[in-house]
């Protein structure tokens, strides 16, 4: 198990274009978590996901973003009409939800989009 | 709401010199407690946690005591090395699990030989 995986690692878009990121979890994590990052700052809350159902959504996530995890595998998180306030680390995290315990959160190395 | 205070960086100490990173926290019910672990160029990795009032969680010589009375989680190492050098952040749990976290705004620290 390589752990969890985001792609790209890097990404310069333009203002106004939309992106969209790729992150594959630890193989048997059944949830997935998706944080914003900003320089000087700690990981934000954005989303998460419990297999392919979106159970929660932080007041972070605008109409410009949208998540899913269609087959509760790998995940995708897409910004539209990006802005400049966007440029951050956006950072995915794995879990397993066991029925008495939950294991802890394991992070990708994160995708950093600038907006220019 | 829930959120999470920790002393501000950066924290620059000498090899072998005793670290105290300060954190204390707000929150309903009983959250779980986190530190984190940035290295340069890497990913975030948990350092160690508690889970309850009173625990005590420690790994690579890191210690933190879960301290209900004074909501506080304060990260030490008695003896700090070069390579210990990093972003350390302070987390809470939120609503029981312990994937949706609250963090601090991290400190950094650096070891000079």
């Amino acid at each position: 198990d390589t752990g969890v995986s985001q792609d790209p690692r890097h990404k310069i878009t333009k203002r106004g274009q939309n992106v969209t990121f790729r992150c594959d979890p630890i193989s048997e994590h059944n949830r997935l978590y998706w944080y914003r990052q900003t320089l000087g700052q700690g990981p934000e809350f954005l989303t998460y996901f419990q297999n392919e159902a979106q159970l929660e959504k932080s007041r972070l996530l605008s109409d410009r973003f949208s998540a899913e995890r269609p087959k509760g595998s790998f995940s995708t998180l897409e910004i539209q009409r990006t802005e400049q306030g966007d440029s951050a680390m956006y950072l995915c995290a794995s879990s397993l939800l066991r029925p008495t315990s939950n294991t802890e959160a394991f992070f990708g190395q994160g995708t950093r989009l600038t907006v220019v | 709401g829930d959120s999470v205070t920790q002393m501000e960086g950066p924290v620059t100490l000498s090899e072998e010199a005793f670290l105290t990173i300060n954190c204390t926290y707000t929150a309903t019910g009983y959250p779980s407690l986190f530190w984190y672990v940035q290295y340069p160029g890497e990913g975030l990795q948990l350092l160690l946690k508690a889970t309850k009032a009173d625990d005590k969680g420690s790994n690579k010589g890191f210690e933190a005591t879960y301290r209900k009375e004074t909501t506080s989680f304060h990260l030490e190492k008695g003896s700090v090395q070069v390579s210990d050098s990093a972003v350390y952040f302070c987390a809470l749990s939120g609503k029981g699990s312990q994937g949706n976290l609250i963090f601090g705004k991290g400190t950094k620290l650096s070891v000079k030989p």
